[in-house]
């Protein structure tokens, strides 16, 4: 199948990291997306990587990529409040431009 | 650029009756993708676009879906006749050929009562 997965909540508190998880499904995707979509708003690109990358960071991110587990994670640094939304991981298959979601992790940020 | 702009933000309408959902891409974008985003089902692709041409409309859901990309700044998806289940957000999104990543439009809120 071409399922995604994600878990779907994640809480914690201000200034601590958050750690999101994504399982994705074929080991030939080109790259791997992490959006954030916030309430009533479209989705907004954070980052991606390369396949053939293990780990990039990008000020506050960091994405982690196991190509042998399929896992991909996103780790944001001292979180804040404006972090709470819902961020998508997303895969792009050889030769497809389009992308395939997970269903979404719910990040609550509490004060 | 203003982004990807889709019309009109909000859409409720009567069973039976047809939806047109537009969008224009990212000027000098030649895909454009067409998403929808239910609380069941996530993020569906419906169908994509390249140089105005359908590439994959596989995740049409049916024949009462159809989408259109006459030139290369506009789209529309339509639906006729919409039904309850047609309730979703419907976002619509562009890239270029240099672009690995996707841009997203705010979306449309239909509403089918």
């Amino acid at each position: 199948g071409e399922d995604v997965e994600q878990s779907l909540f994640l809480s914690v508190r201000e200034g601590d990291s958050s750690v999101i998880n994504c399982t994705y499904t074929d080991s030939s995707s080109t790259y791997l997306y992490w959006y954030k979509q916030e309430p009533g708003a479209g989705l907004q690109l954070l980052t991606y990587i390369f396949s053939n990358m293990d780990m990039k960071q990008d000020q506050r991110l960091t994405v982690l990529l196991n190509k042998k587990d399929k896992h991909l994670s996103l780790r944001i640094a001292d979180t804040q409040t404006g972090d709470s939304a819902i961020y998508f991981c997303a895969e792009r298959f050889p030769g497809r431009r389009a992308l395939t979601f997970g269903s979404g992790t719910r990040l609550q940020v509490q004060p | 650029d203003a982004g990807v702009i889709q019309s009109p933000r909000h859409e409720v309408t009567e069973m039976g009756q047809e939806v047109t959902l537009r969008c224009k891409p990212i000027s000098g974008h030649d895909y454009l993708f067409w998403y929808r985003q239910t609380m069941m089902r996530g993020l569906e692709l419906l169908i994509y676009f390249n140089n105005n041409v359908p590439i994959d409309d596989s995740g049409m859901p049916e024949d009462r879906f159809s989408a259109k990309m006459p030139n290369a700044s506009f789209s529309t998806l339509k639906i006729q006749p919409s039904e309850p289940r047609d309730s979703a957000v419907y976002f619509c999104a562009s890239s270029g050929q240099t672009n690995t990543e996707a841009f997203f439009g705010q979306g449309t809120r239909l509403t089918v009562v």
